[in-house]
């Protein structure tokens, strides 16, 4: 079965400053794919932004990147020039060739004024 | 609507009793999926309809757990014979087709069992 492992609980930025939110991921399949949301505290999940493991290329989304290492099993989010609206949830998940989705444990991002 | 709606956006019951969740997709979304979020925890995947069909069931939790949808719309999650441990926050989501990846979340449903 899939694993999806985020290993940071919290993590805080300064606002304007970059973060990055690792998630690291288990599975014998070779095509799937990749997702981060965020959840603020409104509880309404969002997708930020998405990779297709196919592709070697990082997605980007705007100030929201990825670093997907596909060997390794990793695919971080970069978030550039961090904003008070950052502060939320961040889910990576995962999307399996039988259209199940598994999803981490989060990762609390704290941005401070 | 404009997004996917869910109905009650919060739910008390007592231990043993029925509750039935309501999930509203984005018009025209043929994919639906639910999950289950417990404190503090990721989403955990449940189950995932195209159009009406639910291809998969093995991630309902327990046989208390079931799933319909009709006419490719609307959905219902019911829960039999509640316990504590079922109480969560409930996630509904839908996308065009299993083919489009992005997923449009509901505010879900706060169930709690008594």
């Amino acid at each position: 079965a899939q694993t999806v492992t985020q290993s940071q609980p919290e993590m805080s930025v300064q606002e304007a400053e970059t973060v990055t939110l690792s998630c690291t991921y288990d599975t014998s399949e070779s095509d799937y794919y990749l997702f981060w949301y965020k959840q603020p505290p409104s509880r309404q999940m969002i997708l930020v932004i998405r990779q297709e493991a196919y592709k070697q290329q990082n997605a980007t989304e705007n100030r929201f990147s990825v670093n997907f290492q596909k060997a390794a099993k990793s695919f971080s989010l970069k978030i550039s020039d961090s904003q008070l609206g950052d502060a939320a949830m961040y889910f990576c998940a995962y999307r399996s060739t039988g259209n199940q989705f598994y999803f981490g444990t989060g990762t609390s991002l704290t941005v401070i004024p | 609507g404009a997004g996917v709606s869910q109905s009650p956006s919060n739910k008390v019951t007592e231990k043993g009793k029925d509750v039935e969740l309501r999930c509203d997709p984005i018009s025209g979304h043929t994919a639906l999926y639910w999950y289950r979020q417990s404190l503090g925890q990721g989403l955990e995947f449940l189950i995932y309809f195209q159009g009406n069909s639910a291809p998969d069931k093995s991630g309902l939790p327990s046989d208390r757990f079931s799933a319909e949808r009709t006419g490719g719309s609307v959905s219902t999650l019911t829960i039999q014979r509640t316990q504590q441990e079922d109480s969560a926050v409930y996630l509904c989501a839908s996308s065009l087709g299993l083919s489009n990846n992005e997923q449009f979340f509901g505010p879900g449903t706060r169930l709690t069992v008594l």
